[in-house]
């Protein structure tokens, strides 16, 4: 396993459409980030999920976002109705927790990104 | 609401020289606390990860200090590189990571 992988890793749309990205986590891992990042700041939190189960979701968050992790695996972001303001790298991490018998640090990894630049 | 901030948001050095990056948060209830490098247009690459319980982390050139009570960590990079150029991330985990707006490190040959 080679660590977090993300597809598309650049996405340019036109106003209005729909956008989905992709994310595999590293294999064993029990959590799944998403931040978005825009230039010249830090990453922000979007939503996570442990397993299949999304646990919270920030409220950067709007109604055209939606996010999903159906079999505790990969996991999918999708922007509906796209906007300018959504232009901006889409970041995804794993982490593994909560194990018992193995040692977990909740070391955060992160995919190298998805680009969304909205016309 | 945790806050997260670094400081000086840039800076340049010459090469070889030893520098501090500084990170400071308001809610000291943290399960840890990971520094990140971020190269343009890359990702995050983990650099060192402290758990609340500790004090310190060493990984080759650099060290990471937490001070849980007063809120501030500190990452020490020794003996300065022109490839250690890039923007350092400091994050702490409460239920997810709370970022800072990173500091832009230059290192000139």
């Amino acid at each position: 396993d080679t660590g977090v992988s993300q597809n598309p890793r650049h996405k340019i749309t036109k106003r209005g459409q729909n956008v989905t990205f992709r994310c595999d986590p590293i294999s064993e891992h029990n959590r799944l980030y998403w931040y978005r990042q825009t230039l010249g700041q830090g990453p922000e939190f979007l939503t996570y999920f442990q397993n299949e189960a999304q646990l919270e979701k920030s409220r950067l968050l709007s109604d055209r976002f939606s996010a999903e992790r159906p079999k505790g695996s990969f996991s999918t972001l999708e922007i509906q109705r796209t906007e300018q303001g959504d232009s901006a790298m889409y970041l995804c991490a794993s982490s593994l927790v909560g194990l018992a018998g193995v040692v977990n640090t909740g070391e955060l990894f992160f995919g190298e990104g998805s680009r969304l630049t909205v016309l | 609401k945790q806050e997260v901030t670094q400081i000086p948001a840039a800076l340049s050095v010459p090469e070889g020289e030893n520098l501090v990056l500084n990170c400071s948060f308001t809610d000291s209830a943290i399960y840890n606390l990971q520094w990140f490098r971020q190269d343009p247009g890359k990702g995050l690459t983990s650099l060192l990860l402290i758990q609340s319980s500790q004090r310190e982390q060493t990984s080759g050139r650099l060290n990471a200090s937490l001070d849980k009570s007063s809120g501030r960590s500190t990452l020490y990079i020794a003996a300065s590189q022109p490839g250690d150029s890039a923007t350092y991330l400091c994050a702490v985990s409460n239920r997810q990571l709370t970022f800072g707006s990173g500091t832009q490190l230059t290192v000139l040959p």
